[in-house]
């Protein structure tokens, strides 16, 4: 069974750096098809693709973000780590890895985890 | 940047059709998946690749995608379908992109 968790601080001051991880199990970040995302949603609003990464290191990131955003991976934890630096009250949402399933172009994400919630405030 | 246009909200009768549109300069030349997300709980996956059913998705669900329109279809529908729905599509320069996401009632 595949299945994807999210963890990380619940709470960040504004102008920290948030830090997030996505411990994944059911298969191998060293799969050669397979890959991990990021997305998020404000409250009561869209969801947003931040980053994805995949097993040869491949990474791309949300063209608004990417100046904020590192995605990076440790295959022998299983875990993706996602970092957003200056934090703003705007960045409160919960966020949420997938898994993406196929390396072919036209990307998608099969398995999401259920989303940590971040609240930025002072 | 590449941008994805949803109604904001869709109604159907119970055992009806629902259609709901994502529209895209020429998003008949990229591939289109479809998420379903009930309040309170993460996006599932229904329609992936314009009209590939993922196991475990009824298939009452179904998608097409031409010129600058794809649409979900839901056939039949029901009430455990209420929720919000999102288009999602890879582009080169945007990279990942979703809909603002259409709220699906059923009357």
């Amino acid at each position: 069974q595949v299945t994807l968790k999210e963890s990380g601080p619940v709470l960040v001051k504004p102008t920290e750096t948030l830090t997030l991880t996505c411990t994944v199990s059911g298969f191998s970040l060293s799969n050669a098809r397979m890959g991990v995302s990021w997305i998020r949603q404000p409250p009561g609003k869209a969801l947003e693709w931040l980053a994805h990464i995949f097993s040869n290191d491949e990474k791309s990131y949300s063209t608004s973000l990417k100046s904020r955003l590192t995605i990076s991976k440790d295959t022998s934890k299983s875990q993706v780590v996602l970092t957003m630096t200056n934090m703003d009250p705007v960045d409160t949402a919960t966020y949420y890895c997938a898994r993406i399933p196929s390396a072919v172009s036209g990307y998608y994400m099969d398995v999401w985890g259920k989303g940590t919630t971040v609240t930025v405030s002072s | 940047s590449y941008e994805l246009t949803q109604p904001l909200s869709v109604s159907v009768a119970l055992g009806q059709t629902a259609r709901i549109t994502c529209g895209g300069n020429n998003i008949g030349s990229k591939n289109v998946h479809w998420y379903q997300q009930k309040p309170g709980q993460a996006p599932v996956l229904v329609i992936y690749r314009d009209s590939n059913r993922p196991s475990g998705i009824p298939e009452r669900f179904s998608g097409s995608n031409s010129g600058n329109t794809a649409t979900l279809t839901i056939s039949r529908a029901q009430a455990g379908d209420e929720a919000d729905y999102y288009c999602q599509v890879w582009d080169s320069s945007t990279a990942g992109v979703f809909g603002g996401g259409t709220k699906l009632t059923v009357l």
